[in-house]
């Protein structure tokens, strides 16, 4: 079975902290994606990175990081120096692996993130 | 590009009406689904299609019906709404880039309700 967990529902921090968004993953396929979306106070969903299974480097977006480990299925997403245009829901999200599930997006239930000034 | 569109942005319906939401991409994407987004639960797929013709059931599938005729359009057909059917809708499409999945694109979503 494929699930995603994001144990935060919420989080509030004052602007310019660091803050990391926890991303759990179980899945049995071997190859598999995984992403994080930005869902902002006017509700379209904007999509932050990909990361394939077998790729398991890290990567840095500006203020904008990502952690990614097998050994843990983890996918953590770090904010550093946040800022009040950070406030939004971030879902973390899994597709399979086989090509006929590139549509069977799961997702996270979302972290409410609030930055306060 | 005008990318993903849904229509309509927001609905009111009767217990017991029919209706559809109708979703058309200008990607020329393979792949498309539907969710609804409830709160606290993230969001939930509904149907998804891999290509023209072709569709299958997701988590969430009962009261709905799909279908793909086309590669661009993949309506939603809600056969007889209840109020549990009230939420939000969202479109996606997708493709695969090099034989490996992309990010999904979404619409702009439909909020439903069901009185």
């Amino acid at each position: 079975a494929q699930k995603v967990t994001q144990a935060q529902t919420e989080i509030s921090v004052v602007e310019k902290e660091d803050v990391t968004l926890d991303c759990v993953y179980e899945t049995r396929d071997t190859t598999y994606y995984l992403f994080w979306y930005k869902q902002p106070p006017s509700g379209e969903l904007v999509f932050l990175i990909r990361r394939n299974s077998f790729d398991e480097q890290n990567e840095i977006s500006g203020r904008y990081s990502w952690n990614f480990q097998k050994s843990t299925s983890s996918f953590n997403f770090t904010i550093t120096a946040s800022q009040v245009v950070d406030s939004a829901v971030y879902f973390c999200a899994l597709t399979p692996g086989p090509r006929s599930s590139a549509s069977k997006i799961i997702f996270g239930s979302g972290t409410r993130l609030s930055i306060r000034p | 590009n005008a990318g993903v569109t849904q229509t309509p942005k927001f609905q009111v319906l009767k217990t017991g009406q029919s209706m559809t939401l109708q979703c058309a991409q200008d990607m020329n994407h393979e792949y498309m689904s539907w969710y609804r987004q409830d709160p606290g639960m993230g969001l939930r797929l509904i149907h998804y299609s891999v290509g023209a013709g072709i569709t299958d059931q997701g988590e969430v599938p009962n009261g709905y019906n799909v279908s793909r005729s086309t590669t661009e359009d993949f309506p939603l057909r809600l056969l007889s709404a209840a109020p549990s059917q009230t939420s939000v809708y969202f479109c996606a499409s997708s493709y695969l880039l090099g034989g490996l999945n992309t990010e999904a694109f979404f619409g702009q979503g439909t909020r439903l309700t069901v009185v």
